[in-house]
This record gives structure tokens, C-alpha cells and sequence, in this order.
């Protein structure tokens, strides 16, 4: 139990589109859900918290209109990257609170690899 | 502002032989810490876990420990195999919810 899940797992795009990322729990609800970002051999950054129902709140340095977040329903939010740049190229990761599953234990999706061309 | 420190960045260790990674957190009202092993390209493994009422936890070849009095947990993994080969990040959590994440600890095991 406790599966989440990341779609796509790989994205090439060019510079200047805008590619969503979506992060879904298989089999439980997830009021809160959280977006990291992994460079290469470092560690996990947390963008963002994201609350179903109601806006992300958005670690400093985190630009909230390039990185869009919406939480629409207990099973689904979504990472829109705007505008992309090579810059923005790195490893997403999200990962879903499921307090009635097991208290303040976060359960990760597999990633999403983005590259911008 | 919060932050996790996390030793050794690299670790190198024989098959069958003990590997111990340290964290040391700084906020004081964390309640929970969770391990996690992550393999190239991929998203992060919980592999144990420890709450803050708990001393000690032991799972199989792996446990975990906590001082709370001096903010410091433990990784201890014992007769490593080549498959434990893998980025170990430790991780502290408290009344946010939120995860404060160490820097994260390279570990090969030479078979």
C-alpha cells in the first residue's frame, strides 16, 4: 500500500514550452503533497507544500509562476514547469503526506527527469 | 534556520562489514526520522524509521538510533552486501510535516 506514483518519468522539451509533471497516490488520500527538486549527486530540495483545495505555499527562493502547483483533487497535483529553461533541467521528485495511512510519514513517487533543450 | 547535517559525504566499506552513517538536526521540536536509500535515477526508499519516544529501532540488518538530549540518529547497517551500494539521505520532521533532508552519504561496498 501507500504507492505513489509520477507521470511522465522522462521529459525532453525544448527551451520556452511548459511541461506538467503530475504525482498521483495509487491508494490513499493525500490532503498534502510536496515537490522536491535533486540536482545531480546532491540532495533533496523541497519547492513546495501543496494542499488540496487551496494554494501552494512556496519555499523562499522558489519562483511560483515558473513552477505552477495545482492540487485538485486527494489523489492528484501537478507541477507545471513555465516557460522552461536548461536551467530548470533536474530531477523532480514528489512525494504525498498520508496521515491516515501512517502519522508524518511522506511516501515518494519514482521521479521525473526533466531536460530542457 | 533548521538544517540536518549528515556524515560521512562518502563511505567505502568491505562486503560483510558494518557501515555507520550519522545526522545530527537542529530543531528541537522533530518528532520523527525517517531514512531513505536511493539508487541512481530513481526516487527515494524509506528503509527505517524512528519516532522521537523511541531510543532504538532494529530492522533485520539495519537500525537506527537516537539521542534526542544531544539532536543526534544514526544509520547502522550491518553485514553489507553489494546491493546496499546506494545514496543514503537521513531526514528530520516535525510540526510542519515538512522533511529537513541531510546531504546525503555515498555508500560503496567492495565485494
Amino acid at each position: 500500500g501507500a504507492v505513489v506514483s509520477q507521470h511522465p518519468s522522462r521529459v525532453i522539451c525544448k527551451s520556452g514550452t511548459s511541461v506538467k509533471i503530475e504525482c498521483r497516490s495509487l491508494d490513499f488520500q493525500a490532503t498534502t503533497m510536496f515537490w522536491y527538486r535533486q540536482f545531480p549527486k546532491k540532495s533533496l530540495m523541497l519547492m513546495a507544500t501543496s494542499n488540496e483545495g487551496s494554494k501552494a505555499t512556496y519555499e523562499q527562493g522558489v519562483e511560483k509562476d515558473k513552477f505552477l502547483i495545482n492540487h485538485a483533487s486527494l489523489t492528484l497535483s501537478t507541477l507545471t514547469v513555465t516557460s522552461a529553461h536548461p536551467e530548470d533541467s533536474s530531477f523532480y521528485i514528489c512525494s504525498a503526506l498520508g496521515l491516515a495511512v501512517r502519522y508524518n510519514e511522506q511516501f515518494f513517487g519514482p521521479g521525473t527527469r526533466l531536460t530542457v533543450l | 534556520g533548521e538544517n540536518v547535517e549528515q556524515h560521512p559525504s562518502t563511505l567505502s566499506v568491505q562486503e560483510g562489514d558494518s557501515a555507520v552513517i550519522k545526522c545530527t538536526y537542529s530543531d528541537s521540536a522533530s518528532n520523527y526520522f525517517p531514512w531513505y536509500k536511493q539508487e541512481l535515477g530513481k526516487g527515494p526508499q524509506l528503509i527505517i524509521d524512528i519516532r522521537s519516544n523511541v531510543g532504538e529501532k532494529k530492522d533485520q540488518r539495519i537500525a537506527v538510533t537516537l539521542n534526542k538530549t544531544a539532536k543526534h540518529f544514526s544509520l547502522h547497517i550491518t553485514e553489507t552486501q553489494p546491493e546496499d551500494s546506494a545514496v543514503y539521505f537521513c531526514a528530520a520532521s516535525g510540526r510542519t510535516y515538512k522533511y529537513i533532508f541531510g546531504t546525503g552519504t555515498r555508500l560503496k561496498v567492495l565485494a
